[in-house]
């Protein structure tokens, strides 16, 4: 069975700082993966997409970036954190755009 | 008009209570259409796809309406447990090479004893 690793679950992380979250999948091969964060009491954006290896779609400009470089791993990253990237990052996958999985999701608070 | 747009509620409803929630979409081009469910601090969950000719699993009945681009959700004899945020999905399209999944902001429900 498929499954999605996201981790960390909780981070603090200071103004300035960088940022890594990483994702990855299992149990399936060249699945569409996403990005997304929700901030609080607001709805899922969108951020990035990959529908391969190598291939990032940006949805939405900011100082955030997404990289992927093996099938089932999505990494998201920032040299410098704003305290407006706090948020709920949700990490999803799916196969053909259909039913998205998500992980558990990292609770980043920037201070 | 928003991609996807959903009551934010909350609606607050008594145990074994019937409540519906609607959606309407504005791309339509949209093929895929479902319902999740977010528990609070968590990841959302499929909860149903919601096929053209409707579809139930349960006590939840879900609806298409193409031509009014709307869906629904309903939930029979409500549970304190299906006190969630339900959040609407659309996607343009169900063929390879699809990615865009738009999500509502979510409708909010509380069941109450």
């Amino acid at each position: 069975s498929q499954t999605i690793h996201q981790w960390p679950a909780t981070l603090v992380q200071p103004v300035g700082s960088p940022l890594s979250l990483e994702c990855t999948v299992e149990g399936t091969s060249n699945p569409n993966l996403y990005w997304y964060r929700q901030a609080a009491g607001r709805g899922l954006q969108l951020l990035f997409y990959s529908v391969g290896i190598g291939q990032i779609s940006s949805e939405v400009p900011q100082n955030l970036s997404a990289s992927r470089p093996q099938d089932r791993q999505f990494i998201l990253s920032s040299k410098k954190l704003l305290l407006s990237d706090s948020g709920f990052y949700l990490c999803a996958w799916s196969v053909r755009g259909v039913r998205a999985f998500f992980g558990q999701g990292t609770r980043l608070t920037v201070v | 008009r928003k991609e996807v747009e959903q009551d934010p509620g909350p609606f607050n409803v008594p145990e074994g209570a019937t409540v519906a929630f609607n959606c309407t979409y504005s791309n339509s081009a949209s093929q895929s259409f479902f319902w999740y469910r977010q528990d609070c601090r968590k990841e959302p969950k499929l909860l149903m796809s919601v096929y053209s000719s409707g579809n139930e699993d349960g006590r939840f009945t879900a609806q298409l309406n193409r031509a009014s681009q709307y869906i629904s959700l309903l939930i029979r004899d409500s549970k304190l447990s299906d006190s969630a945020t339900y959040l609407c999905v659309v996607s343009p399209n169900s063929g390879a090479g699809s990615y865009q999944l738009t999500f509502g902001k979510g409708t909010k429900l509380s069941v109450i004893p």
